[in-house]
């Protein structure tokens, strides 16, 4: 079983660059979402989708798309690479809604984007 | 804006010793969620805490949720270097679909 699979593992872009963040899942899950990592800022959502073909945005969505045309994959595009988009990338997904008490999120082991 | 306090930022103590982290938060969370992360890979959920004044025990690791559903703490007995990564806590409020997340603790154990 292999949960949640994010490619690439790492990525240098230069800055208006374009590229696609992949992510998929095994797992049936219904909820899917996209988070940044930066030192001691924690976790912020980008974007994410309850369901197929239904997407929305979280705290930090600007500079990225998204969209969900089957339940596995739920790739996130970088449209013009910015140097404040380097961050560690993390998708995520779970049965319910967003990591509830029934739904915890599972995460994939992220990207390493570096935007120079 | 619904922030959650997590303290301390960084913690380095010696095997065998200790320790306690904090998340704290002016807001009421229907759940808050403990995460634990290694280096290069994703956070994985370690407990979930539903119930004001709930306490859950994990081997060598007790979570309790305060009374009021605002705030929670991690206590590790006798840490080992195995414990060493990243705790994140994260806090549910059932009318949002977005975790409130805490900025992390980095923890490092000594041998």
């Amino acid at each position: 079983n292999a949960g949640v699979t994010q490619t690439p593992k790492f990525q240098v872009l230069k800055t208006g660059q374009s590229m696609t963040l992949q992510c998929a899942q095994d797992m049936n899950h219904e909820y899917m979402s996209w988070y940044r990592q930066d030192p001691g800022m924690g976790l912020r959502l980008i974007h994410y989708s309850v369901g197929a073909g239904i997407t929305d945005q979280g705290e930090v969505p600007n500079g990225y798309n998204v969209s969900r045309s089957t339940t596995e994959d739920f790739p996130l595009r970088l449209l013009s690479a910015a140097p404040s988009q380097t961050s560690v990338y993390f998708c995520a997904s779970s049965y319910g809604l967003g990591g509830t008490y029934n739904s915890p999120l599972h995460f994939g082991n992220g990207t390493r984007l570096t935007v120079t | 804006t619904q922030l959650l306090e997590q303290s301390p930022q960084f913690l380095s103590i010696q095997e065998g010793e200790n320790l306690t982290v904090y998340c704290n938060s002016s807001s009421v969370f229907s759940s808050l969620q403990w995460y634990r992360q290694e280096p290069g890979e994703g956070p994985v959920l370690l407990v979930t805490v539903v119930t004001g004044g709930e306490v859950k025990k994990l081997k060598r690791l007790t979570f309790q949720f305060g009374d009021a559903r605002k705030d929670s703490s991690l206590h590790i007995t006798a840490a080992q270097p195995g414990d060493t990564g990243l705790y994140l806590c994260a806090g549910a409020i059932d009318s949002n679909y977005q975790l409130i997340w805490g900025a992390g603790t980095k923890l490092i154990i000594k041998p």
